[in-house]
């Protein structure tokens, strides 16, 4: 069965923490996905990675940095939490040239 | 641009009722097709997609979703709804011209009334 695990369900961190968001698939998928999800505005990706070391903006990159060392494993990275990153984050993969993607089951985060 | 709009925030249906969720998607091609459903607290499940073929798709838990051309639309359907129902319901277009992402509706959240 296919598999993608985020390291935390909730985490509550402090404004200016350094965050750190884990995500590991086990289907050798190429892309990995990570959005935000906000009431009322559905999923808005902030970046992705069609390879291993390669990553691109998505539409809202600003606040967060993405690595991607190993094909499956995708981190994200708040450098320096605020109040308005309070969000669920979800992670996705999908195999190269094929759009079906497979969630993980998300991270509360709460920035106080 | 390509987008995706799911007119419905809310929806409140009875258990045992009929349901049905627009879609409507803005794409030049023949568009890669998608509904996922998120439970609360929940990552997004797939529920059907339809790719290219017949146009009536079937899915997992009872839906079925018509993709029509003429309309742009990809509207999910039940004939009849269960309490375990209740969740929020996302279309997504298949962007192929980028790095395969998927282009999001905001979603439309299911209420079921007993």
């Amino acid at each position: 069965d296919v598999k993608v695990t985020q390291s935390s369900r909730y985490l509550v961190k402090r404004t200016g923490e350094k965050v750190f968001l884990e995500c590991v698939q086990d289907m050798d998928h190429e892309n990995m996905f990570w959005y935000r999800q906000d009431p009322g505005l559905g999923l808005r990706l902030i970046y992705f990675s069609y390879d291993v070391k390669m990553k691109e903006k998505g539409d809202i990159p600003e606040g967060y940095s993405v690595s991607r060392e190993k094909k499956e494993r995708f981190s994200l990275i708040l450098e320096s939490a605020s109040t308005n990153q309070t969000s669920m984050y979800l992670c996705a993969s999908s195999p190269a040239n094929y759009n079906e993607q497979f969630f993980g089951p998300g991270t509360r985060l709460t920035v106080l | 641009a390509q987008s995706v709009t799911q007119p419905d925030i809310h929806i409140t249906v009875s258990e045992g009722a009929s349901l049905e969720l627009r879609c409507n998607y803005s794409y030049g091609a023949t568009p890669y097709l998608f509904w996922y459903v998120q439970s609360p607290g929940q990552g997004l499940q797939l529920l059907l997609k339809y790719f290219s073929g017949d146009t009536l798709v079937q899915g997992i838990k009872g839906f079925e979703a018509e993709f029509k051309r003429s309309q742009s639309s990809f509207n999910l359907r039940k004939p009849s709804v269960h309490w375990s129902d209740a969740a929020e319901y996302f279309c997504a277009v298949g962007a192929t011209d980028s790095n395969y992402q998927l282009i999001w509706g905001a979603g439309t959240k299911l209420i079921i009334k007993p």
